[in-house]
Protein backbone atom coordinates (compact mmCIF):
# COMPACT_ATOMS: atom_id res chain seq x y z
CA UNK A 1 0.00 0.00 0.00
CA UNK A 2 0.94 3.81 0.06
CA UNK A 3 3.13 4.98 2.42
CA UNK A 4 5.25 7.91 3.25
CA UNK A 5 8.27 7.81 5.05
CA UNK A 6 9.74 11.24 6.77
CA UNK A 7 13.19 11.82 8.64
CA UNK A 8 12.85 11.78 11.77
CA UNK A 9 13.32 14.80 14.27
CA UNK A 10 13.31 17.18 16.26
CA UNK A 11 15.02 19.19 14.25
CA UNK A 12 17.08 21.87 15.72
CA UNK A 13 18.46 24.90 13.54
CA UNK A 14 19.51 28.76 14.61
CA UNK A 15 17.71 31.22 13.12
CA UNK A 16 18.12 31.78 9.45
CA UNK A 17 19.53 28.21 8.74
CA UNK A 18 18.78 26.61 5.71
CA UNK A 19 15.80 23.71 6.33
CA UNK A 20 15.77 20.80 4.27
CA UNK A 21 12.85 17.91 5.84
CA UNK A 22 13.35 14.94 3.86
CA UNK A 23 10.49 12.98 2.51
CA UNK A 24 10.48 9.50 0.12
CA UNK A 25 7.04 7.88 -0.65
CA UNK A 26 5.65 4.74 -2.02
CA UNK A 27 2.86 4.56 -4.44
CA UNK A 28 1.30 3.24 -7.42
CA UNK A 29 0.66 5.39 -10.14
CA UNK A 30 0.98 9.06 -9.84
CA UNK A 31 -0.06 10.43 -6.19
CA UNK A 32 -0.52 14.16 -5.23
CA UNK A 33 1.91 15.24 -2.60
CA UNK A 34 1.37 17.71 0.37
CA UNK A 35 3.24 19.10 3.35
CA UNK A 36 1.25 20.47 6.11
CA UNK A 37 2.07 22.35 8.96
CA UNK A 38 0.56 22.01 12.77
CA UNK A 39 1.83 24.67 15.35
CA UNK A 40 1.29 23.90 18.87
CA UNK A 41 -2.16 23.26 19.91
CA UNK A 42 -3.96 23.52 16.43
CA UNK A 43 -5.13 21.77 13.62
CA UNK A 44 -2.71 21.09 10.57
CA UNK A 45 -2.84 23.85 7.68
CA UNK A 46 -1.72 23.01 3.93
CA UNK A 47 1.59 24.57 3.63
CA UNK A 48 1.92 23.70 -0.29
CA UNK A 49 1.37 20.69 -3.02
CA UNK A 50 2.43 19.50 -5.90
CA UNK A 51 0.40 17.21 -8.40
CA UNK A 52 2.64 15.71 -10.74
CA UNK A 53 6.19 14.67 -11.14
CA UNK A 54 8.80 17.80 -11.57
CA UNK A 55 6.30 20.36 -10.49
CA UNK A 56 7.73 22.41 -7.86
CA UNK A 57 5.22 23.79 -4.39
CA UNK A 58 6.01 26.69 -2.69
CA UNK A 59 4.65 28.91 -0.40
CA UNK A 60 5.96 31.41 2.57
CA UNK A 61 9.50 30.61 1.48
CA UNK A 62 9.08 27.04 1.13
CA UNK A 63 9.57 24.79 -1.48
CA UNK A 64 9.71 21.35 -2.59
CA UNK A 65 9.76 19.50 -5.93
CA UNK A 66 8.06 15.90 -6.81
CA UNK A 67 10.87 13.84 -8.02
CA UNK A 68 9.55 10.73 -9.59
CA UNK A 69 12.49 9.38 -10.23
CA UNK A 70 13.47 9.53 -6.46
CA UNK A 71 9.70 9.37 -5.36
CA UNK A 72 10.90 12.11 -3.16
CA UNK A 73 9.47 15.42 -1.94
CA UNK A 74 12.06 17.46 0.53
CA UNK A 75 11.08 20.47 1.71
CA UNK A 76 13.34 23.01 1.69
CA UNK A 77 13.42 26.62 3.13
CA UNK A 78 16.38 28.66 2.47
CA UNK A 79 16.23 30.87 6.04
CA UNK A 80 14.46 29.74 8.58
CA UNK A 81 12.83 31.61 11.15
CA UNK A 82 11.58 31.16 15.39
CA UNK A 83 7.76 31.14 13.73
CA UNK A 84 8.36 27.98 11.59
CA UNK A 85 8.86 25.86 14.56
CA UNK A 86 6.28 23.56 14.46
CA UNK A 87 5.55 19.72 12.92
CA UNK A 88 5.70 19.38 9.55
CA UNK A 89 3.88 16.54 7.83
CA UNK A 90 4.35 14.93 4.30
CA UNK A 91 1.35 13.36 2.73
CA UNK A 92 0.45 11.80 -0.40
CA UNK A 93 -3.00 10.87 -2.02
CA UNK A 94 -2.93 8.21 -3.96
CA UNK A 95 -4.26 8.19 -7.74
CA UNK A 96 -7.87 6.91 -7.58
CA UNK A 97 -7.82 6.47 -4.14
CA UNK A 98 -11.09 7.93 -3.08
CA UNK A 99 -9.03 11.28 -1.48
CA UNK A 100 -7.38 9.53 1.34
CA UNK A 101 -4.10 10.99 2.66
CA UNK A 102 -1.43 9.24 3.71
CA UNK A 103 0.82 10.46 6.35
CA UNK A 104 3.92 10.78 7.55
CA UNK A 105 4.84 10.56 11.63
CA UNK A 106 5.65 14.47 11.17
CA UNK A 107 9.26 15.63 11.46
CA UNK A 108 9.16 19.07 14.44
CA UNK A 109 11.28 22.04 13.85
CA UNK A 110 12.72 23.66 16.40
CA UNK A 111 14.07 27.10 16.11
CA UNK A 112 16.06 29.14 17.80
CA UNK A 113 17.84 32.20 18.00
CA UNK B 1 -11.10 31.11 2.28
CA UNK B 2 -11.49 26.99 2.37
CA UNK B 3 -11.53 27.54 6.24
CA UNK B 4 -12.99 24.51 8.15
CA UNK B 5 -14.06 24.91 12.01
CA UNK B 6 -14.72 22.39 14.55
CA UNK B 7 -16.36 22.95 17.91
CA UNK B 8 -15.88 22.76 20.84
CA UNK B 9 -12.25 23.36 20.68
CA UNK B 10 -11.45 20.84 23.79
CA UNK B 11 -13.88 18.99 26.09
CA UNK B 12 -13.95 17.48 29.20
CA UNK B 13 -16.34 14.81 30.48
CA UNK B 14 -17.06 11.92 32.71
CA UNK B 15 -16.54 8.69 31.68
CA UNK B 16 -19.42 6.95 30.21
CA UNK B 17 -21.09 9.68 28.65
CA UNK B 18 -21.09 10.85 24.73
CA UNK B 19 -19.44 13.87 23.24
CA UNK B 20 -20.33 15.78 19.85
CA UNK B 21 -18.06 17.36 17.82
CA UNK B 22 -19.20 19.07 15.49
CA UNK B 23 -17.21 20.18 11.54
CA UNK B 24 -18.33 22.63 9.52
CA UNK B 25 -16.87 24.11 5.72
CA UNK B 26 -17.70 27.85 6.27
CA UNK B 27 -16.49 29.04 2.67
CA UNK B 28 -16.91 25.89 0.56
CA UNK B 29 -19.29 22.99 -0.10
CA UNK B 30 -17.31 19.37 1.02
CA UNK B 31 -19.57 16.27 -0.01
CA UNK B 32 -16.80 14.59 1.39
CA UNK B 33 -14.67 15.06 5.09
CA UNK B 34 -12.67 12.63 7.15
CA UNK B 35 -12.21 12.37 11.08
CA UNK B 36 -8.87 11.40 12.06
CA UNK B 37 -7.35 10.74 15.63
CA UNK B 38 -3.84 12.65 16.87
CA UNK B 39 -1.80 10.86 20.04
CA UNK B 40 0.84 13.08 21.49
CA UNK B 41 3.75 13.36 19.73
CA UNK B 42 2.74 11.52 16.52
CA UNK B 43 0.97 11.49 13.07
CA UNK B 44 -2.46 11.15 12.33
CA UNK B 45 -4.84 8.12 11.70
CA UNK B 46 -7.77 8.40 9.48
CA UNK B 47 -10.47 7.27 11.91
CA UNK B 48 -13.51 7.47 8.61
CA UNK B 49 -14.35 8.91 5.67
CA UNK B 50 -17.91 10.85 5.58
CA UNK B 51 -20.07 11.36 2.83
CA UNK B 52 -22.65 13.42 3.03
CA UNK B 53 -26.03 11.49 2.77
CA UNK B 54 -24.80 8.36 2.99
CA UNK B 55 -23.22 6.15 5.88
CA UNK B 56 -19.52 6.90 6.90
CA UNK B 57 -17.00 4.88 6.14
CA UNK B 58 -14.56 3.57 9.07
CA UNK B 59 -11.15 2.37 9.03
CA UNK B 60 -10.12 -0.82 9.77
CA UNK B 61 -9.99 -1.10 13.63
CA UNK B 62 -12.33 1.66 14.65
CA UNK B 63 -15.50 0.83 16.15
CA UNK B 64 -18.32 2.58 14.29
CA UNK B 65 -20.89 2.26 17.11
CA UNK B 66 -18.57 3.82 19.38
CA UNK B 67 -17.80 6.85 16.59
CA UNK B 68 -20.95 7.51 15.26
CA UNK B 69 -21.02 9.69 12.04
CA UNK B 70 -23.70 11.93 10.72
CA UNK B 71 -22.57 14.74 7.40
CA UNK B 72 -26.20 15.65 6.89
CA UNK B 73 -25.50 18.63 5.06
CA UNK B 74 -22.17 19.88 2.60
CA UNK B 75 -21.24 21.87 5.02
CA UNK B 76 -21.35 19.97 8.46
CA UNK B 77 -20.66 16.61 9.86
CA UNK B 78 -19.82 15.51 13.39
CA UNK B 79 -18.64 12.98 14.84
CA UNK B 80 -20.34 11.21 18.80
CA UNK B 81 -18.00 9.51 21.08
CA UNK B 82 -20.33 7.09 22.55
CA UNK B 83 -19.81 5.91 26.22
CA UNK B 84 -16.56 7.78 26.42
CA UNK B 85 -13.72 6.57 28.01
CA UNK B 86 -10.37 7.28 29.56
CA UNK B 87 -8.22 5.48 26.44
CA UNK B 88 -10.68 8.02 24.10
CA UNK B 89 -8.89 10.80 25.63
CA UNK B 90 -6.99 12.61 21.94
CA UNK B 91 -7.23 15.26 19.86
CA UNK B 92 -9.85 14.69 16.96
CA UNK B 93 -9.09 16.65 13.70
CA UNK B 94 -11.34 16.73 10.45
CA UNK B 95 -10.90 17.78 7.42
CA UNK B 96 -13.21 18.75 4.07
CA UNK B 97 -12.41 18.04 0.85
CA UNK B 98 -13.98 20.99 -1.51
CA UNK B 99 -16.98 19.83 -3.64
CA UNK B 100 -16.27 21.45 -6.74
CA UNK B 101 -13.02 23.49 -8.43
CA UNK B 102 -9.41 23.77 -8.95
CA UNK B 103 -9.34 23.03 -5.50
CA UNK B 104 -10.32 19.68 -5.50
CA UNK B 105 -8.08 17.51 -4.77
CA UNK B 106 -6.70 19.33 -1.36
CA UNK B 107 -8.11 18.34 2.03
CA UNK B 108 -8.61 21.43 3.82
CA UNK B 109 -8.47 20.62 8.35
CA UNK B 110 -10.27 21.98 11.28
CA UNK B 111 -8.11 23.04 14.42
CA UNK B 112 -8.96 20.17 16.02
CA UNK B 113 -10.56 19.26 19.50
CA UNK B 114 -9.04 18.23 22.13
CA UNK B 115 -11.25 15.76 24.16
CA UNK B 116 -10.25 14.53 28.04
CA UNK B 117 -12.04 11.85 29.57
CA UNK B 118 -12.08 11.91 33.67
Amino acid sequence: GDSVTQMEGPVTLSEEAFLTINCTYTATGYPSLFWYVQYPGEGLQLLLKATKADDKGSNKGFEATYRKETTSFHLEKGSVQVSDSAVYFCALRGAGTASKLTFGTGTRLQVTL
Amino acid sequence: GAVVSQHPSWVICKSGTSVKIECRSLDFQATTMFWYRQFPKQSLMLMATSNEGSKATYEQGVEKDKFLINHASLTLSTLTVTSAHPEDSSFYICSAEPTAGGARETQYFGPGTRLLVL
